[in-house]
């Protein structure tokens, strides 16, 4: 049964820093993984998504890399700002069933 | 030009009542989803259509009954509710294919009294 683990449960950065968010998973069998954000009482917005035979993702400010045979992901934010708080899941999509499979979350804190 | 809309937001309701969500895509997936996320915030997965055909039911008391008129629609209806049923439940829908992501609805917050 695939898990997903999220570390660090919460992080709170001075604005301008830069940070890692890190994302694992214990079946290595996936079809890809997706980052989200969530803001409070809203829906999830998707960051980026990495196809299992691809290595990373880059949109923006942010740069996903996935390794899938170690079964991590990480979640890499420039130069971070106050509109950056957010919740952040990973999910990884198992091969074949088409369902993602959440994570926690990490809740980001970016102060001014 | 939404692209997973919910109706309603907000659900109140006593235990013992019949209710229903419905959701609409306009981007022309062929897949949609309905995920249950509780009180700690934990999202997981409840049904999963593909044209129209059920794919995933992830043992959810069959008082939860999805159903898909079409390929842009898959409503959630509820029997009996509990007190645990309180949660938000949110609707998605993706291109079937490992290059696409999943798009999420704004979620349906039901509190069951």
């Amino acid at each position: 049964k695939q898990e997903v683990t999220q570390i660090p449960a919460a992080l709170s950065v001075p604005e301008g820093e830069n940070l890692v968010l890190n994302c694992s998973f214990t079946d290595s069998a996936i079809y890809n993984l997706q980052w989200f954000r969530q803001d409070p009482g809203k829906g999830l917005t998707s960051l980026l998504l990495i196809q299992s035979s691809q290595r990373e993702q880059t949109s923006g400010r942010l740069n996903a890399s996935l390794d899938k045979s170690s079964g991590r992901s990480t979640l890499y934010i420039a130069a971070s700002q106050p509109g950056d708080s957010a919740t952040y899941l990973c999910a990884v999509n198992q091969g074949g069933s088409e369902k993602l499979v959440f994570g926690k979350g990490t809740k980001l804190t970016v102060n001014p | 030009d939404t692209a997973v809309s919910q109706t309603p937001k907000y659900l109140v309701t006593q235990m013992g009542n019949d209710k229903s969500i419905k959701c609409e895509q306009n981007l022309g997936h062929d897949t949609m989803y309905w995920y249950k996320q509780d009180s700690k915030k934990f999202l997981k997965i409840m049904f999963s259509y593909n044209n129209k055909e059920l794919i995933i039911n992830e043992t959810v008391p069959n008082r939860f009954s999805p159903k898909s008129p079409d390929k842009a629609h898959l409503n959630l209806h509820i029997n009996s509710l509990e007190l645990g049923d309180s949660a938000v439940y949110f609707c998605a829908s993706r291109r079937s294919g490992s290059a696409y992501e999943q798009y999420f609805g704004p979620g349906t917050r039901l509190t069951v009294t």
